[in-house]
């Protein structure tokens, strides 16, 4: 069993959307979750970081945690164009370890 | 501030042949890691260095794979010899790191990475 599951899409959605994005894992030790995101031959880049559970909001974007169930996911509302790319979850389970990630989710937002 | 900067962006080898990557990390980052991204997964560390001494290289393969961190700013990572599925993009991200204990956290920065065909 993979650390860090998650499903590769592709999603496909209209502009406008909410788009709802999951990981699970497996790895309880895990306490700081990440949300990357990759554009086409780009590295990736950080869009939200929490801390054990509950919910974070920046803008259009929220993530959420729920440790009991091993299960986060990141919401993005009045999806753009722009925010057509890969997603990739990513943790650790302290701010010095390795991350493990996800396989990363691609989406796509159609005008 | 300047980002993470790695040369060379492309890459395409015949499998046997030998290939050398090289990382500029962010200024003042003491961590840096070195990630392969085969095609349609997520990054995989290959190795960490702190300053210039390794943290963790468990996933690196030894027998093809060495990387180094001489004065603790630039790395290269080095493959020889090449098989076929060593096609990735590698990816060197660089870390700043806290000299005092605590949960603070501090983001991993990427570079652009560098697209390595084996053929």
């Amino acid at each position: 069993q993979k650390e860090v599951e998650q499903d590769p899409g592709p999603l496909s959605v209209p502009e406008g959307a909410i788009v709802s994005l999951n990981c699970t894992y497996s790895n309880s030790a895990f306490q700081y979750f990440m949300w990357y995101r990759q554009y086409s031959r780009k590295g990736p880049e950080l869009l939200m970081y929490t801390y054990s559970s509950g919910n974070k909001e920046d803008g259009r974007f929220t993530a959420q945690v729920d440790k009991s169930s091993k299960y986060i996911s990141l919401f993005i509302r009045d999806s753009q164009p722009s925010d057509s790319a890969t997603y990739l979850c990513a943790m650790s389970p302290n701010t010095g370890n390795q991350f493990y990630f996800g396989t990363g989710t691609s989406l796509t937002v159609i005008p | 501030e300047a980002g993470v900067a790695q040369s060379p962006r492309y890459k395409i080898i015949e499998k046997r042949q030998s290939v050398a990557f090289w990382c500029n990390p962010i200024s003042g980052h003491a961590t840096l890691y070195w990630y392969q991204q085969i095609l349609g997964q997520g990054p995989k560390l290959l190795i960490q260095f702190q300053n210039n001494g390794v943290v963790d290289d468990s996933q690196l393969p030894k027998d093809r794979f060495s990387a180094e961190r001489l004065k603790g700013v630039d790395s290269t990572l080095k493959i020889q010899p090449a098989k076929l599925e060593d096609s990735a993009v590698y990816l060197c991200a660089s870390r700043y790191r806290s000299r005092t204990q605590g949960a603070k956290f501090y983001e991993q920065y990427f570079g652009p990475g560098t697209r390595l065909t084996v053929t």
